[in-house]
């Protein structure tokens, strides 16, 4: 068990550039989550995927904001033009898909605006 | 609405004693409370959870507690150890029970 991977561990750019963070959830999951996480605060749910099927997404998922699970494995997030409040950890989770099924999150990808 | 609440924010404990943290939660439909463990840099890892048919899980040295009918949980941690400091997290499913609804966390210090 690889466990979740995400790539890059730490991107800084500057205002108004575009991002993109990629997730490799855990091998035999079909259902993969964003969360953004800011200091001292807990994970916020961003958006959900069902297999390649993005099923949920939460009003913080501004129209700047993509996400694609194309083949249903791995997953990306863009993030166009970057403003500074977008500055803060993206975390990709994984689980199985039946019932409540516990989420395994990756190490994250912190975001820096300048 | 959805929300789950933790406290303390902040806990500080002497190696060897315990801890508990504990949270509630305003959706009496959820049904599976999860808390993480989040070390520095890192993304919060899995340490315990509970469903609602049962009133208690353990697991070595961490145990979890559920109330449903006053709905909250909590974490406990006996015999703390230095590697236990860290911020956790409890957690409850949105009614959608598809994403976790995470509380502010609790920085857990414990000190030799």
């Amino acid at each position: 068990d690889t466990g979740v991977s995400q790539d890059p561990r730490h991107k800084i750019t500057k205002r108004g550039q575009n991002v993109t963070f990629r997730c490799d959830p855990i091998s035999e999951h079909n259902r993969l989550y964003w969360y953004r996480q800011t200091l001292g605060q807990g994970p916020e749910f961003l958006t959900y995927f069902q297999n390649e099927a993005q099923l949920e997404k939460s009003r913080l998922l501004s129209d700047r904001f993509s996400a694609e699970r194309p083949k249903g494995s791995f997953s990306t997030l863009e993030i166009q033009r970057t403003e500074q409040g977008d500055s803060a950890m993206y975390l990709c989770a994984s689980s199985l898909d039946t019932g409540t099924q516990p989420q395994h999150f990756g190490d994250g990808t912190r975001l820096s605006i300048l | 609405g959805e929300n789950v609440e933790q406290h303390p924010s902040t806990l500080s404990v002497q190696e060897g004693d315990s801890a508990v943290i504990k949270c509630t939660y305003s959706d009496s439909a959820s049904n599976y409370f999860p808390w993480y463990k989040q070390e520095l840099g890192k993304g919060p890892q899995l340490i315990i959870d509970i469903r609602s048919n049962v009133g208690e899980k353990k697991d070595q040295r961490i145990a979890v507690t559920l109330n449903k009918t006053a709905k909250h949980f909590s974490l406990h941690i006996t015999e703390t150890q230095p590697e236990d400091s860290a911020v956790y997290f409890c957690a409850s499913p949105n009614q959608a029970g598809t994403a976790l609804i995470f509380g502010k966390g609790t920085t857990l210090s414990v000190s030799s």
